[in-house]
């Protein structure tokens, strides 16, 4: 098993450029999530999704999209990415109910300039 | 809203001895989960220990251990024997449901030799 899986590891972007963080996961997992981590904020909860067709927003869900058409991916969307959105961003996942053990990907490190 | 409080930004400890880490949080429910993640250098999420809130029994994972005070709502951990690969980012979390996680801001762990 590969796990979670998030590519690219690392990216810049221009201010009002658009990108798409893709996060992967083969464990069957129902449900998975995006946090961001900021500096002295820990990690914060951005979307979530319980099942394929199913998402919901966290504590900081403005500037981003997500959709999840298949179990497996749950991608992140910046429309118009802003200096703000400089984190690094984490995907995770779970099988949801009562196992509530998250799984997290390695990170992928945004700056936007 | 749900807060996870961790009230010591960095904490350092000789090795071989032991050490605690301090977490504290706010809910009105009865029934969640508690957790303890390691972020070491590599920036990898790494699960060291959960607690369910309907468990009385505090978890151990070899040479960790926490002590839960449901009462308190206090959720410390105990490192015993501490490594150098101890040696880390230390986040306490709280979840009800597994879809929504609530992180800490975050102890950084110094180990001296």
């Amino acid at each position: 098993n590969a796990g979670v899986t998030q590519t690219p590891k690392f990216q810049v972007l221009k201010t009002g450029q658009s990108m798409t963080l893709q996060c992967a996961q083969d464990m069957n997992h129902e449900y998975m999530s995006w946090y961001r981590q900021d500096p002295g904020m820990g990690l914060r909860l951005i979307h979530y999704s319980v099942g394929a067709g199913i998402t919901d927003q966290g504590e900081v869900p403005n500037g981003y999209n997500v959709s999840r058409s298949t179990t497996e991916d749950f991608p992140l969307r910046l429309l118009s990415a802003a200096p703000s959105q400089t984190s690094v961003y984490f995907c995770a996942s779970s099988y949801g109910g009562r196992a509530v053990t998250q799984y997290f990907g390695p990170g992928t490190r945004l700056l936007v300039l | 809203a749900q807060t996870v409080t961790q009230s010591q930004p960095e904490m350092s400890v000789q090795e071989a001895e032991t050490v605690t880490l301090s977490c504290t949080y706010d809910t009105s429910e009865s029934d969640y989960y508690l957790f303890w993640y390691k972020q070491p250098p590599s920036r990898q999420m790494i699960l060291v220990i959960r607690q369910e809130a309907y468990k009385q029994q505090n978890a151990t994972e070899n040479r960790f251990s926490v002590n839960f005070q449901k009462a308190a709502k206090s959720f410390s951990l105990k490192i015993s024997d501490s490594q150098l690969g101890d040696a880390a980012m230390y986040f306490c979390a709280y979840s009800i449901t597994g879809n929504q996680f609530y992180f800490g801001t975050g102890t950084s762990l110094t180990v001296i030799p």
